[in-house]
């Protein structure tokens, strides 16, 4: 069964203080995995797409790498601006996207 | 350009009564998704569009949902005799073939 976990649930850091977010994966073909950023009563708003073990993408503070079984995304010198709720999803072998839970990022000042 | 557009965003209604929720979204994108998002859960999936037809619906909780998408354009989310544990953000997304979903902000469903 296709299936997405993400972890932790809830990530507490200072400002500055770089850390990572984990999404581990089991899927059937991928197709690509997704990182979204979700604020507070907004839709996710798409991150990154990777495709393949050993890509990387990055963007400001944010960088995100794959394995073959997972996806981190490492965040550099946080600010309180990227306070948010991370999300990952895989597409696999069909159209749906497999979403995980989510990892809320809080920064503090 | 434009985003993905949801209306309203936010509604009340009582138990029982059938409400419609709508999604405009981004001009040229085939695929369009309905969502549902509880408080501190993650995305339910509901129903996928591509183009005017609906290939799955799986995802519908019950006979009291149903979607309906017209002109490769806008679509509407229908429940009818609504219950209190239909409350949630009911997220609408878009996108090309095999790309990136855009998400609108959602409309936030509560049923007293």
């Amino acid at each position: 069964e296709d299936q997405v976990t993400q972890s932790p649930e809830a990530l507490r850091l200072q400002e500055g203080e770089s850390s990572s977010l984990n999404c581990s994966y089991t899927v059937s073909g991928l197709r690509g995995l997704f990182w979204y950023r979700q604020d507070p009563g907004k839709g996710p708003e798409f991150l990154f797409t990777l495709y393949s073990a050993g890509e990387e993408k990055e963007k400001e503070r944010l960088k995100a790498t794959l394995t073959k079984k997972e996806s981190f995304l490492h965040i550099t010198a946080p600010k309180p601006e990227d306070s948010a709720t991370y999300l990952c999803a895989v597409h696999g072998s069909n159209y749906q996207l497999i979403w995980g839970a989510g990892t809320k990022l809080i920064i503090k000042p | 350009g434009a985003g993905v557009s949801q209306s309203p965003s936010n509604k009340v209604t009582e138990k029982g009564k059938d409400v419609e929720l709508r999604c405009d979204p981004i001009s040229g994108h085939t695929a369009l998704y309905w969502y549902r998002q509880s408080l501190g859960q993650g995305l339910e999936f509901l129903i996928y569009f591509q183009g005017n037809s609906a290939p799955d619906k799986s995802g519908l909780p019950s006979d009291r949902f149903s979607a309906e998408r017209t002109g490769g354009s806008v679509s509407t989310l229908t429940i009818q005799r609504t219950q209190q544990e239909d409350s949630a953000v009911y997220l609408c997304a878009s996108s090309f073939p095999d790309s990136p979903l855009h998400f609108g902000n959602g409309t936030r469903l509560t049923v007293t």
